[in-house]
C-alpha cells in the first residue's frame, strides 16, 4: 500500500501570499489531519477531515483552512502569510478514530 | 484546554545505557500512542495503550500507561544508535483528537 503523500515537499513564499498544500492519505483511510510543526512549538493540530466533514479544529487563526474531497484526498490552505508560518506541515490518515496516525513526509514551507 | 507535557527535553547517552521519557496529560486519556521521528523524518508509530495500567513490551522498549491513565513512560534498555531521534506522546482525549507532547530528543554517543 502506498503512504500518505504530501505534495510540494518544499515551499518559498513571500509574505501576504497565501498557500494551498496537498495531501493524499493510505487508500481506504478516510480521516485526514493536519499539523504544524516547528522547533519552539512541537506538533500543533490544525484540523481533522473525515467523510469531508471537518471533525476538530485546532487553535489557530482563520487564515488556516481545509477541506477534503470525495476521495478522501485533503488539501490545506493558508492566506496572507505571515513570517511565523513558516515550518513543517504533516499530513496525516487513520482508519478510524481510535487507529493511530500515518504521517506524510510534510511540507516544509518557508515564509520571507 | 487538555495539555500533554513530556520530560525531559533533551537526553543525552552513552551506547548501552537505559533511557526513558515520561508523559503527563492535564486530563484523562481515552488511549495514548507513542510515535518516533527520526532526524530529517516524519513521526512513525510505535505502540498504543488503551488500558489502565498496561504495560507493553517491544524488544527492548516497555511503555507504561497509568492507573489514572493521565501519565505514561517509555522506558528502552540499552540504548543503541538507531534509537536516536524524538519520541513524542499523543494523547487521545474524549473529543477524539489527539494532542502531541513536546517530545522527547534523545541522542546516543557511541
Amino acid at each position: 500500500k502506498a503512504g500518505v503523500t504530501q505534495t510540494p515537499r518544499y515551499l518559498i513564499k513571500t509574505r501576504g501570499q497565501q498557500v494551498t498544500l496537498s495531501c493524499s492519505p493510505i487508500s481506504g483511510h478516510r480521516s485526514v489531519s493536519w499539523y504544524q510543526q516547528t522547533p519552539g512549538q512541537g506538533l500543533q493540530f490544525l484540523f481533522e477531515y473525515f467523510s469531508e466533514t471537518q471533525r476538530n479544529k485546532g487553535n489557530f487563526p482563520g487564515r488556516f483552512s481545509g477541506r477534503q474531497f470525495s476521495n478522501s484526498r485533503s488539501e490545506m490552505n493558508v492566506s496572507t502569510l505571515e513570517l511565523g508560518d513558516s515550518a513543517l506541515y504533516l499530513c496525516a490518515s487513520r482508519v478510524d478514530q481510535n487507529s493511530p496516525l500515518h504521517f506524510g513526509n510534510g511540507t516544509r514551507l518557508t515564509v520571507t | 484546554g487538555q495539555q500533554v507535557m513530556q520530560i525531559p527535553q533533551y537526553q543525552h547517552v552513552q551506547e548501552g545505557e537505559d533511557f526513558t521519557t515520561y508523559c503527563n496529560s492535564s486530563t484523562t486519556l481515552s488511549n495514548i500512542q507513542w510515535y518516533k521521528q527520526r532526524p530529517g523524518g516524519h513521526p512513525v508509530f510505535l505502540i498504543q495503550l488503551v488500558k489502565s495500567g498496561e504495560v507493553k513490551k517491544q524488544k527492548r522498549l516497555t511503555f507504561q500507561f497509568g492507573e489514572a491513565k493521565k501519565n505514561s513512560s517509555l522506558h528502552i534498555t540499552a540504548t543503541q544508535t538507531t534509537d536516536v531521534g524524538t519520541y513524542f506522546c499523543a494523547g487521545l482525549n474524549y473529543g477524539q483528537n489527539f494532542v502531541f507532547g513536546p517530545g522527547t530528543r534523545l541522542s546516543v554517543l557511541p
